[in-house]
């Protein structure tokens, strides 16, 4: 399974723009980004995916480098309820690589 | 609201027992994914099922076992259990296309006591 790197932890400033990177050097051509919160005491959450072009979506904006080996997950103003763990996973398309392979992620906190 | 649904959604048996989880999928979805998650740990991946059949195994124990029945609800069987068993059982499910999400329940906590 292609890995990911992520700091462990970021802190962050309600109602501002928060930055989460993620480096995935090994990443193959077919692999897609995907990024996954998980609040405290709850099931992980779906934030975006993206396979070359940056996306957005209402939650967040994923933008990928060009030649794929980092992105960066944006959180245009965060708030409170943005505090959780983020993960960022590769998909793969072969038969049991789309499976989602948690790494430790990064612990946002979101200061008020 | 997922449209994941585990059940039960606390469980606490005594070590050496047995115990069985079960997911409903989101409909249509056709593959179901289970994960473990102990105190302050991470996600750890057990197995993956599709349609039916095994598709992608992780850290799975010996004692754990999983199955997909014909109308996709999946159901995770946990023996001899131990203490260090003691964690939170997600199951999520998917299209299982890479270009699509995966949705999770909110979890089964299990304690061994």
């Amino acid at each position: 399974d292609a890995k990911t790197t992520q700091p462990n932890s970021m802190e962050s400033n309600e109602e501002e723009p928060v930055h989460l990177p993620c480096n995935h050097s090994t990443i193959s051509g077919t692999d897609y980004i995907h990024w996954y919160r998980q609040l405290p005491s709850q099931g992980p959450e779906y934030v975006i995916h993206g396979l070359t072009s940056n996306v957005n979506n209402r939650m967040a904006s994923l933008a990928i480098a060009e030649d794929r080996k980092s992105s960066t997950l944006i959180l245009h103003r965060a708030t409170l309820r943005d505090a959780a763990v983020y993960y960022c996973i590769l998909r793969g398309t072969q038969g049991g690589s789309e499976k989602l392979v948690f790494g430790k992620g990064t612990k946002l906190t979101v200061n008020p | 609201d997922s449209g994941v649904t585990q059940t039960p959604k606390h469980l606490i048996t005594a070590t050496g027992q047995r115990v069985t989880l079960r997911c409903s999928p989101r409909s249509g979805d056709l593959s179901v994914y289970w994960y473990q998650q102990s105190l302050d740990q991470g996600l750890q991946f057990l197995i993956q099922y599709y349609n039916g059949e095994e598709r992608a195994k992780g850290n799975i124990l010996e004692r754990f076992s999983a199955q997909q029945f014909p109308d996709l609800h999946s159901e995770l069987n946990l023996s001899s259990l131990e203490l260090g068993d003691s964690a939170l059982y997600f199951c999520a499910s998917s299209v299982s296309i890479a270009d699509t999400e995966a949705f999770f329940g909110q979890g089964t906590r299990l304690t061994v006591v």
